[in-house]
């Protein structure tokens, strides 16, 4: 069965240091791999997606991730935190349907970040 | 959230009432989504919509229904059966292709009385 792990619910970083928030999959074939955030009570948002190519990923707000086939990992990052990106961050899965359809993703179950000053 | 709506933002139902939740959107994306989200359970989908007049089931539909008559709007119907309806419900769009992100509504929090 396809699975996302997000082995931490909460991480705390100082304003300043860098984070990072892990993520590891299981799944049958090549992954996509997606990190969306979601702030209280909002919808969730895109901040990078991993498809194919160079597996260090750039996305919005200064974060980052590295998608590691051997580890099975697609941990996010960023090299100075701020307390605005306190919030709440989803790792996705899905492997493709080549037939065109979507294909479900698979979430994680979250990891609350929390920036102090 | 841009594109996508969803109404209302609150919602309160008394136990044995169906409610509907209403998701719009103006991306021009075929395919749309229901999700359940609770307290650290992460997301979990409900019902999904690759093409107009077509939905299928997600890992959760018992006690849920869908509709999708039009492009742009993807109602979801929480019915009496559904035994635990209190939750946060999130809406989602994309185009075509595995590859593309998710777009996400606002959502609508579900507290029955």
């Amino acid at each position: 069965a396809q699975s996302v792990a997000q082995p931490e619910d909460q991480v705390n970083v100082a304003e300043g240091n860098p984070l990072t928030v892990k993520c590891t999959y299981s799944v049958s074939g090549n992954p996509y791999l997606f990190w969306y955030v979601q702030y209280p009570n909002r919808g969730l948002q895109f901040l990078l997606k991993y498809i194919t190519g160079d597996n260090l990923v750039k996305g919005s707000y200064g974060f980052e991730a590295e998608f590691n086939k051997s580890q099975t990992s697609f941990h996010l990052k960023k090299p100075s935190a701020l307390v605005s990106d306190s919030a709440l961050y989803f790792c996705a899965v899905r492997v493709p349907d080549y037939g065109g359809s979507q294909g479900n993703l698979i979430f994680g179950k979250g990891t609350k970040l929390s920036v102090k000053p | 959230d841009g594109g996508i709506t969803q109404s209302p933002k609150y919602l309160f139902r008394k136990e044995g009432q169906n409610v509907t939740l209403s998701c719009e959107q103006n991306l021009n994306h075929d395919a749309m989504y229901w999700y359940r989200q609770d307290p650290g359970q992460g997301l979990r989908l409900i019902y999904y919509s690759q093409i107009v007049n077509d939905f299928q089931k997600g890992d959760i539909a018992e006690g849920y229904s869908v509709s999708r008559e039009k492009k742009e709007s993807f109602p979801l119907t929480v019915t009496s059966a559904q035994k635990n309806p209190t939750a946060f419900y999130l809406c989602a769009s994309a185009k075509p292709w595995s590859s593309n992100e998710q777009f996400f509504g606002p959502g609508t929090r579900l507290t029955v009385l």
